[in-house]
């Protein structure tokens, strides 16, 4: 299964914007990219997937780089709320195979 | 809307002895995913069902065993409990068979319950 890198943790201040990176170099055609998160104590939360062009929602945005071996997750303005740990997952056609890495985790000063 | 319903929230058991968590899919949903969290890790998944057959197995020990039933609803045994048993044990479920042509069941959505403290003493 191809695997993905994210920085360990990060911080951002709120109200200002964050770009979370992924590393996923052996992606293969076929693999969309998620993003989930995890709220201290509560189950992993969805939040954006991708294929090949960028993508935006209510939550945040997605962007893919034009070789899909790196992702970037942007939260526009951050809050206090989006403290959590982000997690970075390939999904491929092999459904039942959806593996978490070891995720970022985003500390948000008031 | 409906969520991923998860029971017990807690549950406290002695070594050795046995588990059964349930887990209710949202409405409509064929597919349902365990996975297990250790103080401090990530989730890790165990196994996965679709359409009520077993379609995965991921890190699960032989002493859990899981399945679907009619209803959808699924329930993970586990039997001859340790003390490295004790985790928050999640559940998922996702619609797969509307994935159909256009990237199939890559694309969909995992909707998680709020899962099940599992304290082995």
């Amino acid at each position: 299964d191809a695997k993905t890198t994210q920085p360990n943790s990060m911080e951002s201040n709120e109200e200002e914007p964050v770009h979370l990176p992924c590393n996923h170099s052996t992606i293969s055609g076929t693999d969309y990219i998620h993003w989930y998160r995890q709220l201290p104590s509560q189950g992993p939360e969805y939040v954006i997937h991708g294929l090949t062009s960028n993508v935006n929602n209510r939550m945040a945005s997605l962007a893919i780089a034009e070789d899909r071996k790196s992702s970037t997750l942007i939260l526009h303005r951050a809050t206090l709320r989006d403290a959590a740990v982000y997690y970075c997952i390939l999904r491929g056609y092999n459904f039942n195979k959806f593996y978490f890495g070891s995720g970022t985790k985003l500390n948000v000063k008031p | 809307a409906a969520g991923v319903i998860q029971s017990p929230r807690h549950l406290i058991k002695e070594k050795r002895e046995t588990a059964t968590l349930k887990c209710y899919p949202i409405p409509r949903h064929d597919t349902v995913y365990w996975y297990q969290q250790g103080p401090g890790q990530d989730p890790q998944f165990l196994i996965s069902f679709y359409e009520k057959m077993q379609s995965d197995k991921g890190s699960i020990p032989d002493r859990f065993s899981a399945q679907q039933f009619s209803d959808y609803h699924s329930e993970l045994n586990m039997s001859s409990l340790e003390l490295g048993d004790s985790a928050l044990y999640f559940c998922a479920s996702s619609l797969v068979r509307m994935g159909g042509l256009a990237g199939g069941p890559a694309k969909n959505i995992q909707y998680f319950g709020a899962g099940t403290r599992l304290s082995v003493l």
